[in-house]
């Protein structure tokens, strides 16, 4: 069971860099890590994925050790509205589906 | 960035009430899905759709639940005879391909609020 643990809350003040980390001790060979953002009253917004080494975006960045048993998601200089629940998934084949499984993420609170 | 559309934005029905919730996913994308978070809970997977029929569903997706593509471009949750416990936000959410490896797109949202 790809089951993943990533702390339930953060706080952080605006210009930081945050690094939110992520534990999938069971990940699959196959399996991709994938990082969303949800702000509240929205959907789930794709941030970025990964399979290892280091992935970058004009977002983020996703750090995937060689093990592959964790990975961290790097936001720099964060502003207030990078306020959301950010979710760490890995493939589940445990669960049955499909599809992806969502935990229950990361509280991120940006303050000024 | 292509959206995905999801209205109404709000409903609110009484218990026993039958509620469709409607979405337009990305116009390429050939794989469909509900999910619904209760407040302060999970976002939980209720259904996959593909090629007109149902490829995954989850234990809350029971005979009260059905999902349908009318046309090219809709993509439907109906909710037959709604309970208190239903109320939730659903998401609406495609993909090009399928998978957990796959980047899904969700739309904004029904909140449904059954009294």
């Amino acid at each position: 069971l790809a089951k993943t643990t990533q702390p339930i809350s953060m706080d952080s003040y605006e210009g930081q860099e945050v690094n939110i980390t992520c534990s999938h001790n069971n990940i699959a060979t196959n399996d991709y890590i994938t990082w969303y953002q949800q702000f509240p009253s929205q959907g789930p917004r794709f941030i970025i994925q990964g399979y290892k080494t280091k992935v970058t975006n004009e977002v983020a960045s996703l750090f995937i050790p060689a093990d592959r048993k964790s990975s961290t998601l790097s936001l720099p200089r964060v502003s207030l509205s990078d306020t959301a629940v950010y979710y760490c998934l890995v493939g589940d084949e445990n669960s049955g589906y499909s599809t992806l499984t969502f935990g229950k993420g990361t509280m991120l609170l940006v303050s000024p | 960035e292509p959206e995905v559309t999801q209205t109404p934005s709000h409903q609110v029905t009484q218990m026993g009430q039958e509620v469709i919730l409607r979405c337009v996913p990305i116009s390429n994308h050939l794989y469909f899905y509900w999910y619904r978070q209760i407040l302060g809970q999970k976002v939980e997977f209720l259904v996959s759709f593909y090629n007109n029929e149902i490829s995954e569903k989850s234990e809350i997706f029971d005979d009260q639940f059905s999902v349908e593509r009318p046309d090219g471009s809709n993509f439907t949750l109906k909710i037959r005879s709604t309970k208190l416990e239903d109320s939730a936000m659903y998401f609406c959410a495609s993909s090009e391909e399928p998978g957990t490896n796959e980047k899904l797109f969700f739309g904004s949202g029904t909140q449904l609020s059954v009294l």
